[in-house]
């Protein structure tokens, strides 16, 4: 069975600080991978994903992250934190072989910033 | 474009009775999900619909839990009897299928925040 681990529960961090949450993954196949994000009083929303191609995806107000396919992994980076990146953090993995197969979410990662 | 739309946003209920949640996608998504999301936890699928099909309910708790997308485009999540272990967000999203390809991409409502007491 597919499932996700986050290795970082709660980040604290002060602005300008550089960011890396680490994920993992375990799944034997072929996977599409996610991060999401949910600012504090917000829905989830799509922060990046990785379909396939360049490794290094970059997404939305500065994060990127780097598939390595023989460490399962798909760690989070933002090179200087804002105030506002305050929120938690989600990896998630589902599988592009069949038509809509749902997300399997890690615990997440709360990330705290400090101005 | 419009929304996940969910509703109540907010429910308090004592244990034993019920509770429905309403979930309305982006229109054209012909995938609907129902994640648990308990505090501290990320979030649990518990069904999932391709049009008005179950796809997947293994972790539904189906003595208690039950949902329905009759007309392929609501749904509803119901709750009877509640417990307390049951106080959690429930998150609606919906996804766009072409065929056999999958875009991957999940779009959730805010969700609907249950107490049970």
């Amino acid at each position: 069975a597919q499932s996700v681990s986050q290795h970082n529960h709660h980040v604290i961090l002060s602005e300008a600080a550089s960011l890396e949450l680490g994920c993992n993954y375990s799944y034997g196949g072929t996977v599409n991978l996610f991060w999401y994000v949910q600012y504090p009083g917000q829905h989830l929303q799509l922060l990046l994903k990785y379909f396939s191609g360049d490794p290094l995806v970059k997404g939305i107000k500065g994060f990127e992250a780097e598939f390595i396919k023989s460490k399962f992994s798909f760690n989070l980076r933002k090179p200087s934190v804002q105030w506002s990146d305050t929120a938690e953090y989600f990896c998630a993995v589902n599988s592009p072989r069949q038509a809509g197969t749902a997300l399997i979410f890690g615990k997440g990662t709360t990330l705290s910033v400090s101005s | 474009e419009a929304g996940v739309a969910q509703s109540p946003r907010y429910k308090i209920i004592e244990k034993r009775q019920s509770v429905a949640f309403w979930c309305n996608p982006i229109s054209g998504h012909a995938t609907l999900y129902w994640y648990q999301q308990i505090l501290g936890q990320g979030p649990k699928l518990l069904i999932q619909f391709q049009n008005n099909g179950v796809v997947d309910d293994s972790q539904l708790p189906k003595d208690r839990f039950s949902a329905e997308r009759l007309k392929g485009v609501d749904s509803t999540l119901k709750i009877q009897p509640a417990k307390l272990e049951d106080s959690a967000v429930y998150l609606c999203a919906s996804s766009f299928s072409r065929g056999t390809s999958n875009t991957g991409e999940l779009f959730f409502g805010e969700g609907s925040r249950l107490t049970v007491l």
